[in-house]
Order: structure tokens, then sequence, then C-alpha cells
């Protein structure tokens, strides 16, 4: 089974805090992406890389960044959090060679930015 | 046009009954679609794959694909209680490995 894991499932941070968001899966996969989920709002893509140090811009990036210096690791990096970041965070992944594209998500973090 | 349209719910249906979830898409999206269930507090979890014209089956599920029209359907037949949730339809992009969502259709089973 895919197994995507995430480093937190709620997160409390102050505004202006450097929050990072970890995630990991174990099926080497190449394809990661970040989401955020809103009421009303759906899923949005934040960034999504299709190999190690790729990185291409989703529909919302501005107020984030992303790393990825190992194939199994995707962090998201919110630079300086603001209230308006207080969200779901859902990381997912899929295997490039698949023509279907699959996508396979983590347990997800909620983030609180007081 | 949304690039992936669902019916806005929510839906509510009897415990045994069908429960008749379907989506349109647009043009710029491809031809794999997928069913996710997300229960209320958790992440979006794949149900069904359907990348040719027709039907699958899987379990209580159908998925539906109809490429002329440009939907998608999801069946549930025998529906549960615990079918309760909502469903998000997404499909591919015509490249690339990104998918693009659905707003969901929350489905809720009466017992």
């Amino acid at each position: 089974d895919v197994k995507v894991t995430q480093s937190s499932r709620y997160l409390v941070k102050r505004t202006g805090e450097k929050v990072f968001l970890e995630c990991v899966q174990d099926m080497d996969h190449e394809n990661m992406f970040w989401y955020r989920q809103d009421p009303g709002l759906g899923l949005r893509l934040i960034y999504f890389s299709y190999d190690v140090k790729m990185k291409e811009k989703g529909d919302i990036p501005e107020g984030y960044s992303v790393s990825r210096e190992k194939k199994e690791r995707f962090s998201l990096i919110l630079e300086s959090a603001s209230t308006n970041q207080t969200s779901m965070y859902l990381c997912a992944s899929s295997f490039s060679g698949s023509r279907y594209n699959e996508q396979f998500f983590g347990p997800g973090t909620r983030l609180t930015v007081l | 046009q949304k690039e992936v349209e669902q019916n806005s719910g929510p839906l509510s249906v009897p415990e045994g009954a069908i429960a008749s979830l379907n989506c349109t898409y647009s043009d710029r999206v491809s031809q794999s679609f997928f069913w996710y269930r997300q229960y209320s507090g958790k992440s979006p979890e794949l149900i069904m794959s359907i990348y040719s014209n027709g039907d699958k089956e899987d379990g209580r599920f159908t998925a539906q694909l109809n490429k002329a029209s440009q939907y998608v359907s999801l069946l549930i037949r025998d529906s549960q209680p615990s079918d309760s949730a909502t469903y998000l339809c997404a499909g591919s992009y015509n490249q690339g490995g990104k998918l693009i969502f659905g707003q969901g259709t929350e489905l809720s089973v009466k017992p």
C-alpha cells in the first residue's frame, strides 16, 4: 500500500513565524504535491515537484516555498505565517510512469495561525 | 465553465438506496478520472479510477465515463450510513501529473 505521511496532524503557530510542513512517501513516487483545502474553495494546488530539486508553482504559490532534496520528502515552507494561511494542508504523491496519474494523499496537517 | 464541475449537494439518500454522483469536465481535462471519498476532518481517499469509456465496477461502487458527453459518474449501491462523506471528482490535465478537482458533493445516507 502507498503510504504518505505528514509530520503533524495539528499545528498552531503565531503570525510571522516560519513554518515547515514535512511530507514523506514510501513508494518511490516521482511526483509530489502540496494542496490546501478550505471550506467553499475546495482543493487548491500550491506547489508540485516532478523530481528531486525540481519544483513548479501551482495555482496559489504566494507566501509559500518548497524544498525537495530527496525523492521521498517534500517540504512546504511558510516564510512568514499569516492568519489567512490557516487551513488544512494536504500532501499527495503519484508515480510518473503511470499514464493514469492517481494521486495518494497523506493524512493532512490542520494549521492554525494566531 | 469550471474545468471539473460536480452537482451541488448535499445529497441525501435512505439506507439501502442507490446514490448517484455526477461530474462534468472541460476539454482541458484528460481522459483519466478519479473519485475520492473524504470523511469530515480526514484526507481524500482514492476509491475509483476510470480511464475508458463505459462502466467500471468495484464492489458496491460503479464508475461511469462518457467521453462524448464529457461526464463521469459514481453510483453507490446499497448505500450505508458509513458512505456519508464528501465525494470529490478529479480529472488529469492533458499533460503532466496534475489533477483538477471538483468542489465535491456531500452525501448523507440516512438510516
